[in-house]
C-alpha cells in the first residue's frame, strides 16, 4: 500500500525565514503529487500539484515543490514565509492508475510575526 | 452550489446509535470522496464514488460503515452502532474525473462526529 511520510509535525519560524517541509512517499509506480493546505478555520485546499514535466512546480502564494524521483520526495519550499502562512500542510500522493489520494499526517507551521 | 456542503457540521451521539452524514458536492463533479480525519492525523481515505457507484470502498473500516450516492450527486455516509473510536472529522470532497483532474479535490468543511 502507498504511504506518505512528512518529516516534521510542528515547525515554528519567524517571518522572512525560509521554509522547507519534507515529504517522502512509498510507491514503486508513477504517481501524481500534491500539497494541500488548511488555514485556521478554513477548508483543506490545493496548494500545488505535480503530474509530469518540470519537476519544480510553483503554486499559489509563492510556494514551490520539487519532485526528486530517485529519492521518492516532494518537498515544499518558500523562500520567505509570512505570518499568513500559518497553517497545516499536507503532502498527498495519487498513483496514476488509481483514484485514491493518500495523505501524510500533516505539518503544522506557525509563523511568528 | 459554489462549494462542497456537508451537514451536520457537528454531531454528538451516544455509543451504539446510528448516524448519517450528508455531502452535497459541486454541481457537475462526477467523483466524490469520503475521508476521515482523526486528531493529529492526515485525512484517511474511506470511499470513492464515480457517479452513482462506489468505485473503491477499500478504506471503510468495517461493515458498520456504509455510503450511498443514489442519484450521482448527494452522498450519505452511514455509521451503525457507533463506537467511541469513530469520533473524528468526516470530510467529503468532489472532483472532475480523468487526468489532469485526478487528485484535485475540493473539500467541504467536514462533519465533526463525537461519540460519547
Amino acid at each position: 500500500a502507498q504511504s506518505v511520510s512528512q518529516h516534521n509535525h510542528h515547525v515554528i519560524l519567524s517571518e522572512a525565514a525560509s521554509l522547507e517541509l519534507g515529504c517522502n512517499y512509498s510507491y514503486g509506480g508513477t504517481v501524481n503529487l500534491f500539497w494541500y493546505v488548511q488555514y485556521p478555520g478554513q477548508h483543506l485546499q490545493l496548494l500545488l500539484k505535480y503530474f509530469s514535466g518540470d519537476p519544480l512546480v510553483k503554486g499559489i502564494k509563492g510556494f514551490e515543490a520539487e519532485f526528486i524521483k530517485s529519492k521518492f520526495s516532494f518537498n515544499l519550499r518558500k523562500p520567505s514565509v509570512q505570518w499568513s502562512d500559518t497553517a497545516e500542510y499536507f503532502c498527498a500522493v495519487n498513483p496514476v492508475e488509481g483514484n485514491k489520494l493518500v495523505f501524510g499526517a500533516g505539518t503544522i507551521l506557525r509563523v511568528k510575526s | 452550489g459554489a462549494g462542497v456542503s456537508q451537514t451536520p457540521s457537528n454531531k454528538v451521539t451516544e455509543k451504539g446509535k446510528y448516524v448519517e452524514l450528508r455531502c452535497d458536492p459541486i454541481s457537475g463533479h462526477t467523483a466524490l470522496y469520503w475521508y476521515r480525519q482523526s486528531l493529529g492525523q492526515g485525512p484517511e481515505f474511506l470511499i470513492y464514488f464515480q457517479g452513482t457507484g462506489a468505485a473503491d470502498d477499500s478504506g471503510l473500516p468495517n461493515d458498520r460503515f456504509f455510503a450511498v450516492r443514489p442519484e450521482g450527486s448527494v452522498s450519505t455516509l452511514k455509521i451503525q452502532r457507533t463506537e467511541r473510536g469513530d469520533s473524528a472529522v468526516y470530510l467529503c470532497a468532489s472532483s472532475l474525473i480523468g487526468q489532469p483532474q485526478v487528485g484535485v479535490l475540493t473539500f467541504g468543511a467536514g462533519s465533526r462526529l463525537t461519540v460519547l
